[in-house]
């Protein structure tokens, strides 16, 4: 593993259904966040993460939820998915220096 | 409300240089972000202002006027791979990133 590790890359789900969006960094750095991608917006805070133990709410975090167990994983779920959640989801996390973001290679969403 | 601005798409020529602005109003301010995203991959830093002037590095230079909440990316010697989205983002007083739109820029040969 060499940076951040997203999965799946895709999925299709049907709405109600649960999924987790798997997110996992080899860097050690203390602070990551999940956001969301739409076509015309920027990218959407929806949960961050400043150490493990710790979460707190983004720009938009109705119906999703995240935990920290240890530094490494931060997942993001959608307790019952719904087509306004269909987006492309990147996971982040930052170094302490400047701020400056390392992204994962996203998770294209679609609910349907 | 906070707001980023920049400009939705743009047109280059290869070999040209572009000029990408961005304009933000925040609440507070601690430092501005550039960022390239190719279509389809995540995006990838390019530079970080947080004092006024100009930042240079290689073909890629970036400037910050604070006092007028004002940013531009500079692009010289464009080529094809500089065709991409480029997403200017601001840490607010909270230190969290207000994100633009992002600017897609074309690249004509």
């Amino acid at each position: 593993i060499a940076g951040i590790t997203q999965a799946p890359t895709s999925q299709i789900l049907a709405a109600g259904r649960r999924m987790t969006l798997r997110c996992t960094q080899d860097m050690r750095h203390n602070a990551m966040y999940w956001y969301r991608q739409d076509l015309g917006l920027g990218l959407r805070l929806i949960h961050y993460s400043n150490t493990a133990g710790t979460t707190g709410k983004g720009e938009v975090p109705d119906g999703y939820s995240v935990s920290r167990a240890n530094t490494d994983d931060f997942p993001l779920t959608l307790a019952s998915a719904v087509p306004s959640q269909t987006s492309v989801y990147f996971c982040a996390s930052s170094d302490g220096a400047t701020g400056e973001l390392f992204f994962g290679e996203g998770s294209r969403l679609t609910v349907l | 409300g906070q707001n980023i601005d920049q400009p939705t798409e743009m047109t280059a020529t290869e070999g040209a240089i572009v000029q990408i602005n961005c304009t933000y109003q925040t609440s507070g301010f601690n430092g501005l972000f550039w960022y390239q995203q190719h279509a389809g991959e995540a995006p990838t830093f390019l530079s970080y202002n947080v004092l006024d002037g100009l930042e240079e590095k290689g073909r890629f230079s970036s400037f910050l006027s604070r006092s007028k909440g004002y940013s531009y990316l500079l692009l010289k010697e464009l080529q094809m791979k500089d065709s991409a989205s480029y997403l200017c983002a601001v840490k607010d007083s909270n230190y969290q990133l207000i994100w633009g739109a992002g600017t897609k820029l074309i690249i004509k040969p």
